[in-house]
């Protein structure tokens, strides 16, 4: 089953411009991971954030974590058109089995 | 440089034949994955493995098998019974066994696509 689920499901902006995806999720959790996947290629590890943290930033990515809302938000400043991938969240659940539960996606279109 | 080698790029099955993918790591990682990807889709684990000669059955194991003979490779199998075998098929591995895989990034190999003939 799903754990994750991403918001938008696909999203088209300028370059230049910031872009804001969204993951929720249904059960607690100890840790929330983002990954990028470029078309046809394996996924990428951006950031991980642990259920104590509430925000973290690595360049130009911006992740925060509610885990009162239980969802969380991956921000990429100042797209470039190397930053159009699909954009996954994987949870890791706290009385889960010791696996990643991946979201459905978000497909980001940087547009030049 | 360390990373996970997926091979073949792409497959292709026949109806009846199993069919088996190649995943090797340098990365001396103890946890190994298998995910099947489908068009628009996320990832669904099939198996994992956090030691050698050890694994556990993932979401959808039904018509799949692997063996961990070595903490460098861990092959999937597609089964026959696997009827709808078409699919993007990733492979990663990453630190951390027992309690606390999750807590851990995970490195992707480049897929292979299985399709049927």
């Amino acid at each position: 089953s799903q754990q994750g689920e991403e918001d938008p499901q696909a999203l088209s902006i300028q370059e230049g411009e910031n872009a804001t995806m969204n993951c929720s999720y249904k059960t607690s959790i100890n840790n929330l991971q983002w990954y990028r996947q470029n078309s046809g290629r394996g996924l990428v590890h951006l950031i991980l954030i642990r259920s104590n943290e509430r925000e973290k930033h690595s360049g130009r990515l911006r992740v925060t974590l509610d885990t009162s809302k239980k969802s969380s938000s991956l921000l990429i400043t100042a797209s470039r058109a190397a930053d159009t991938a699909s954009y996954f969240c994987a949870t890791d659940a706290r009385f889960g089995n010791e696996k990643l539960t991946f979201g459905t996606g978000t497909r980001l279109t940087i547009i030049p | 440089d360390g990373g996970i080698t997926q091979s073949p790029k792409y497959l292709f099955r026949k109806e009846g034949q199993n069919v088996t993918l190649s995943c090797e790591q340098n990365l001396n990682h103890d946890a190994m994955y298998w995910y099947r990807q489908d068009p628009g889709q996320g990832l669904r684990l099939i198996y994992y493995s956090q030691i050698v000669n050890d694994f556990q059955k993932g979401d959808i194991a039904e018509g799949y098998s692997v063996s961990r003979e070595k903490k460098e490779s861990f092959p999937l199998t597609v089964t026959s019974a696997q009827k709808n075998p078409t699919a993007f098929y990733l492979c990663a591995s990453s630190r951390g066994s027992g309690t606390g895989v999750g807590n851990q990034p995970q490195h992707f190999g480049d897929g292979t696509r299985l399709s049927i003939l």
